[in-house]
């Protein structure tokens, strides 16, 4: 069974740019979550996603995060304008569902620094 | 609100040796409680978790962690550390807001010595 992939795995870019990151859950997983981790400090919660409606994304900063889910599979996380402090691992995640919602399976990440 | 702490940002220990990963949360009802380890570049990889019944839960990897409410922990443990266990070690808490939301603590680095 194949992971959460995301991609890029790296990226640098000057403030004020935009930066978009993608994930693919693992196939069948109706939750989705994407986590910001800075460097020295463990994950947390952006946005979670049930199926392609937004559960929770009360900690998202909304003035320059948006995120999307569309047709329920895949997710794509933008940041514009970018500035120093969104320098961190993004990191996407995926349960089953509501009844296994913390049965969360993670991909890699997005190494995201802003110069 | 909800909180995980650990108290030991790095820890090292020989090979062979006993490892213990102390974990104390803030939380009013019955937690869900999980340890994650996260190797250099890769995601995190759910260890164990406890949600309720035996207070102590084995894992993967040799992993074990024992829930004590009284002292609001839930502390990771192996008996004999292998070098390939060098990675960072982060336990969550679960519950509150909305479900799933795991609340992280800011993890224990684990380095073996040979």
């Amino acid at each position: 069974e194949a992971g959460v992939a995301q991609s890029p795995r790296y990226k640098i870019i000057e403030k004020r740019q935009s930066v978009a990151f993608w994930c693919n859950p693992i196939s069948g997983h109706a939750t989705l979550y994407w986590y910001q981790q800075i460097l020295g400090q463990g994950p947390k919660l952006l946005i979670q996603f049930q199926n392609n409606g937004v559960v929770d994304d009360s900690q998202l900063p909304k003035d320059r995060f948006s995120a999307e889910r569309l047709k329920g599979v895949d997710s794509t996380l933008k940041i514009q304008p970018a500035k120093l402090e969104d320098s961190a691992v993004y990191l996407c995640a995926s349960s089953l569902g509501a009844a296994y919602s913390y049965e969360q399976y993670f991909g890699p990440g997005t190494r995201l620094t802003v110069t | 609100a909800q909180s995980v702490t650990q108290p030991d940002i790095h820890i090292t220990v020989s090979e062979g040796a006993s490892l213990e990963l102390r974990c104390n949360y803030s939380y009013g009802a019955t937690p869900y409680l999980f340890w994650y380890v996260q190797s250099p570049g890769q995601g995190l990889q759910l260890l164990l978790k406890y949600f309720s019944g035996d207070t102590l839960v084995q894992g993967i990897k040799g992993f074990e962690a024992e829930f004590k409410r009284s002292q609001s922990s839930f502390n990771l443990r192996k008996p004999s550390v292998h070098w390939s266990d060098a990675a960072e070690y982060f336990c969550a808490v679960g519950g509150g807001g909305s479900q799933g939301n795991l609340i992280f603590g800011k993890g224990t680095k684990l380095s073996v010595k040979p």
